[in-house]
């Protein structure tokens, strides 16, 4: 059965720091990846989405990588800012389920 | 291009009451999914449908809940009558065709149920 770990619950850090969040799932059979950010009270927006054949995407600030073979993604935020401050979720879809598998989450944080 | 729309954004009932739920999927998308989020969750499937079919509903508490997606766009989300475990945010996503596309999500609806 598929789960997806993401850790740490929560993190802050000040304004600038460049961070990394991190995402594991136990089967490493998975078709894609998906990262999504959560405002507070509000819906999910989709960051990046990252091909089981591939190793890492980019959108701006946002780099996301994936090791299949570990299990684990990691996004990577650069010169963070008081907007990047959310709840962070990966998701996975496994080669034969066909639902998104959710993480709990990462909130950050980030102080002027 | 304009994103997934859902409405109402909040909505406040009393239980046994019931509710319903209104998502546009962005044009182009032959997939819609419903979901449950409960504070402190992820989002718990509920319904997907592909075009006005559906594809899985196998976490949808039938006895009280109901969805349709006439005419393969617009989809309704109802809940008859309401519990107090309802009480969450139910998000509307779509995809351009199948699960293993990108997911894009609608606002959500908070219910809270008294």
């Amino acid at each position: 059965k598929q789960e997806v770990t993401q850790i740490p619950a929560a993190l802050s850090v000040p304004e600038g720091e460049n961070l990394v969040l991190n995402c594991s799932f136990t089967d490493s059979a998975i078709y894609n990846l998906q990262w999504f950010r959560q405002d507070p009270g509000k819906g999910l927006t989709s960051l990046l989405l990252i091909q089981s054949s591939q190793r890492e995407q980019t959108s701006g600030r946002l780099n996301a990588s994936l090791d299949k073979s570990s299990g684990r993604s990691t996004l990577y935020i650069a010169a963070s800012q008081p907007g990047d401050s959310a709840t962070y979720l990966c998701a996975v879809i496994a080669g034969n389920n066909r639902k998104l598998i959710w993480g709990l989450g990462t909130s950050l944080a980030v102080n002027p | 291009e304009a994103g997934v729309a859902q409405s109402p954004r909040y909505k406040i009932i009393e239980k046994r009451q019931s509710v319903a739920f209104w998502c546009n999927p962005i044009s182009g998308h032959a997939t819609l999914y419903w979901y449950q989020q409960i504070l402190g969750q992820g989002p718990k499937l509920l319904i997907q449908f592909q075009n006005n079919g559906v594809v899985d509903d196998s976490q949808l508490p039938k006895d009280r809940f109901s969805a349709e997606r006439l005419k393969g766009v617009d989809s309704t989300l109802k809940i008859q009558p309401a519990k107090l475990e309802d009480s969450a945010v139910y998000l509307c996503a779509s995809s351009l065709q199948g699960t293993y596309n990108e997911q894009f999500f609608g606002p959500g609806t908070r219910l809270t149920v008294l």
